[in-house]
């Protein structure tokens, strides 16, 4: 199977940036998505990578080494309501999408 | 509001019963998926349906059956579970099941076996 792995909890004050990083190992590499997930709601689409380099959307940027099987999620500016899990989620060389176990993000205030 | 409908929401379930869980997208995808969410583990991947067909069965035991009637909806009936089937259970559809297609998510529905 594929061996995603990201870190499992992460504390930060409001107003501050925090990186969740995720690696992984695939067989084969389609594209690297993040999803935010609230408590008790649907996983939402974040962003997708799946070329080299960073894609920026407002105060989510999200980055890609394929060659280090490596991928990070910036969160600046953080605001109470982005205290959620974060899902990373590679698809590999069969297109079949694998999930790490997410990383649970608490803003205090 | 993702335009992927789970219901119920939240269902209990003694070992003997039978029931199902059901999904409707108004996306206009072509994919749906169902997937286990477990606590503090990776979401897995169950079923793939890919314009009706199912193309993935993600080694899921038989008291797991999928249903897809249309490409619209998905169903999932349940029959003599454990209780360590319980979980989250997320359904998922994208345009097709390959590409770069994102995958949109329903909130899901949290079972429970006693």
């Amino acid at each position: 199977g594929q061996n995603i792995d990201q870190p499992t909890e992460m504390t930060a004050t409001e107003g501050a940036i925090v990186q969740i990083n995720c690696t992984y190992q695939t067989s084969g590499f389609n594209g690297l998505f993040w999803y935010q997930q609230h408590a008790g709601e649907a996983p939402t689409f974040l962003s997708y990578n799946v070329l080299d380099g960073l894609e920026e959307k407002g105060r989510f940027s999200s980055f890609l080494s394929r060659s280090k099987g490596y991928s990070y999620l910036l969160l600046k500016e953080l605001q109470m309501k982005d205290s959620a899990s974060y899902l990373c989620a590679v698809r590999d060389g069969d297109y079949k999408l694998s999930f790490g176990a997410g990383t649970t993000v608490t803003v205090r205030a | 509001e993702t335009g992927v409908t789970q219901t119920p929401r939240h269902l209990v379930m003694g070992m003997t019963n039978k029931k199902s869980l059901k999904c409707e997208q108004h996306l206009g995808h072509n994919a749906m998926y169902w997937y286990k969410q477990s606590a503090k583990k990776p979401l897995e991947l169950m079923f793939v349906y890919n314009f009706k067909e199912q193309t993935e069965n993600n080694s899921v035991p038989s008291r797991f059956s999928p249903e897809c009637p249309n490409s619209s909806h998905l169903f999932l009936h349940l029959h003599t579970l454990q209780p360590e089937d319980s979980a989250l259970y997320l359904c998922a559809s994208s345009q097709e099941s390959s590409g770069s297609d994102i995958q949109y998510f329903g909130a899901g529905t949290r079972l429970s076996v006693l």
